[in-house]
């Protein structure tokens, strides 16, 4: 079975602070993605990786960045912050076009 | 840019009834994913249509493309407590574009 996993179910941050969210993934995936999801507002992409080292915008990606410095490996980084970034974060990984599988999920509160 | 739409954004049902979402897109899909999450879960993949036109059913479920691949449906005959969350369709393009989803509640 595909595993993705997330650092963290729940965290808790204060404005400005740097956040960290990992997530790892089992199967030699090519695709890693990063959404956000708000009740009414389905899930939105933010980042997406489809190789090592390699990144693209999503629909969201302000305040984001990401780093992937290995294939199983994909980090979301919030530079600074802001109570508006209070969300659940999923990550999700794909072969090509195929199914994506997600990880648990990461609720973030920004206080 | 695109937009992939589905309605209703929240039905409630009486264990026993059928229920319907809905996806409409603003331009031509790709392919079509249907995902499932439930509550405090995470989206776990349904199916994937490709072909325009094309039926499938995973026993109660029945998920149709349209003949313009612009929309698509899923249809559950007979909902149990068990079909309870939210249902998302997805263009399956270079990469996956969600819909908001359909919450679906079921009154045992």
């Amino acid at each position: 079975d595909v595993k993705v996993t997330q650092s963290s179910r729940y965290l808790v941050k204060r404005t400005g602070e740097k956040v960290f969210l990992e997530c790892v993934q089992d199967m030699d995936h090519e695709n890693m993605f990063w959404y956000r999801q708000d009740p009414g507002l389905g899930l939105r992409l933010i980042y997406f990786s489809y190789d090592v080292k390699m990144k693209e915008k999503g629909d969201i990606p302000e305040g984001y960045s990401v780093s992937r410095e290995k294939k199983e490996r994909f980090s979301l980084i919030l530079e600074s912050a802001s109570t508006n970034q209070t969300s659940m974060y999923l990550c999700a990984s794909s072969f090509s076009r195929d199914t994506q599988y997600f990880g648990p999920g990461t609720r973030l509160t920004v206080l | 840019g695109q937009q992939v739409m589905q309605i209703p954004q929240y039905q409630h049902v009486q264990e026993g009834e059928d229920f319907t979402t809905y996806c409409n897109s603003s331009t031509t899909l790709s392919n079509i994913q249907w995902y499932k999450q439930r509550p405090g879960g995470h989206p776990v993949f349904l199916i994937q249509l490709v072909k325009s036109g094309e039926v499938k059913k995973q026993k109660r479920l029945t998920f149709q493309f349209g003949e313009a691949k612009k929309n698509s449906s899923l249809h559950i005959t007979a909902t149990q407590t068990t079909d309870v969350g939210t249902y998302f369709c997805a263009d399956s393009s270079y990469k996956l574009i969600f819909g908001s989803g359909t919450r679906l509640l079921v009154r045992p």
